[in-house]
């Protein structure tokens, strides 16, 4: 089975960095993802890890430890369109891809 | 392309009904996936395919059911409506190339009452 954790809420100042944690625990893994999803929309792919190290995409990046089981989400240079709630998820060997449930990001300006 | 393509948009039931939740992609991707999401919560998993002619159950499947007679489509069945499955369900597809990022569709907002 697949545990994961993220936290339930976040603020933050527009232009300030925010970085969100997410712990999982899954058997055979193969990436852990984030994705962001804004009030009543879909989620929306943001960014994908399977090996250690980090992922650089713009404002975004994407951190993973698989031997920790960890992997964080970090939003730079805030803007009030990143108000949203971001979802950590990990996928299986088998394909299966299980999400936690997601933390809500607020940003203040 | 189309993408992600669900059935209804919005749908109200009575309890004991029973409907389906169609879902199609254009996109060839093997898995397919079914999610339900609560007011406020994240995305539970249903049922997900690998492929035609196999279905796997996911982390809720009871009171659901689904087939995979097509790559195209995943349809979801719902027999005998609860209260409790009021809920937004969406349908994502992905291949086995590059990152096998969820491609979802726009989501099918469900109330039994």
């Amino acid at each position: 089975g697949q545990n994961i954790d993220q936290p339930t809420e976040m603020t933050a100042t527009e232009g300030a960095i925010v970085q969100i944690n997410c712990t999982y625990q899954t058997s055979g893994f193969n990436g852990l993802f984030w994705y962001q999803q804004h009030a009543g929309e879909a989620p929306t792919f943001l960014s994908y890890n399977v090996l250690d190290g980090l992922e650089e995409k713009g404002r975004f990046s994407s951190f993973l430890s698989r031997s920790k089981g960890y992997s964080y989400l970090l939003l730079k240079e805030l803007q009030m369109k990143d108000s949203a709630s971001y979802l950590c998820a990990a996928r299986s060997n088998d394909y299966k891809l299980s999400f936690g449930a997601g933390t809500t990001v607020t940003v203040r300006a | 392309n189309a993408g992600v393509t669900q059935t209804p948009k919005f749908r109200i039931l009575k309890i004991g009904q029973s409907m389906t939740l169609q879902c199609t992609q254009d996109m060839n991707h093997n898995y397919m996936y079914w999610y339900r999401q609560d007011p406020g919560m994240g995305l539970k998993l249903i049922y997900y395919s690998v492929g035609a002619g196999i279905t796997d159950k996911g982390e809720v499947p009871n009171g659901y059911n689904v087939s995979r007679s097509t790559t195209e489509d995943f349809p979801l069945r719902l027999e005998l409506a609860a209260p409790s499955q009021t809920s937004v369900y969406f349908c994502a597809s992905s291949s086995d190339r590059d990152t096998g990022e969820l491609f979802f569709g726009e989501g099918s907002r469900l109330t039994v009452l």
